[in-house]
């Protein structure tokens, strides 16, 4: 059974520090990965999709990399900033649209 | 981008009562929609998958008769929760996808809250 863990579970910055979160599954036939933002209270906001046969994805100050022979995962948010404080979510994929997801790692970006 | 919206945002109900909870996908064809749940400090879990005009298909230890999926519509689908107790109070999304096209789309979430 797959199993997604995603470490810190919270995280604390100040406004402008790089972030690093960190995702890893424990098997490693995926489809794809994807990487979500979650307000308290909101549904989901996708920020990057990396398929399996990719290596890295990146989107304006976010950058994601993907390692699946050692089911791991990084997202990557240069220069944070206070709108960023966010719960961010890990999903895997394993059959067409079926995630599974990590428990989220929150984050508080201080001015 | 595609939207996905459901109705409601919240529902507050009594322990006995029945909830419905609707998905909507509304500038796509949502030949696929799926329901997730997600209880207080903890992450999502898959409850089940529907097939526009199929049966649903649930995962392991989701109570089919309580959790009643239906998708009759290509840009919609239901989930009603039935006799709800307290603890299925929960946080409901649902997501949609369009064909083979791997995007998939992530409604705004219900919270359902069982007194």
């Amino acid at each position: 059974k797959q199993e997604v863990t995603q470490i810190p579970a919270a995280l604390s910055v100040p406004e402008g520090e790089n972030l690093v979160l960190n995702c890893s599954f424990t098997d490693s036939a995926i489809y794809n990965l994807q990487w979500f933002r979650q307000d308290p209270g909101k549904g989901l906001t996708s920020l990057l999709l990396i398929q399996s046969s990719q290596r890295e994805q990146t989107s304006g100050r976010l950058n994601a990399s993907l390692d699946k022979s050692s089911g791991r995962s990084t997202l990557y948010i240069a220069a944070s900033q206070p709108g960023d404080s966010a719960t961010y979510l890990c999903a895997v994929s394993r059959s067409w649209g079926k995630f599974q997801f990590g428990a989220g790692t929150q984050v508080v970006v201080t001015p | 981008g595609a939207v996905v919206s459901q109705h409601p945002s919240w529902v507050i109900c009594k322990s006995g009562t029945s909830v419905k909870i609707e998905c909507r996908s509304l500038d796509f064809q949502a030949t696929t929609m799926f329901w997730y749940r997600q209880f207080p400090k903890q992450s999502l879990m898959l409850m089940a998958t529907s097939n526009e005009g199929s049966k649903a298909t649930y995962e392991q230890g989701v109570e089919k008769d309580k959790f009643l999926i239906n998708h009759a519509s290509l840009t919609l689908s239901t989930l009603t929760v039935t006799s709800a107790h307290p603890e299925d109070s929960s946080f409901y999304i649902c997501s949609a996808r369009e064909g083979r096209n791997p995007d998939q789309y992530f409604g705004p979430g219900t919270r359902l809250t069982v007194l």
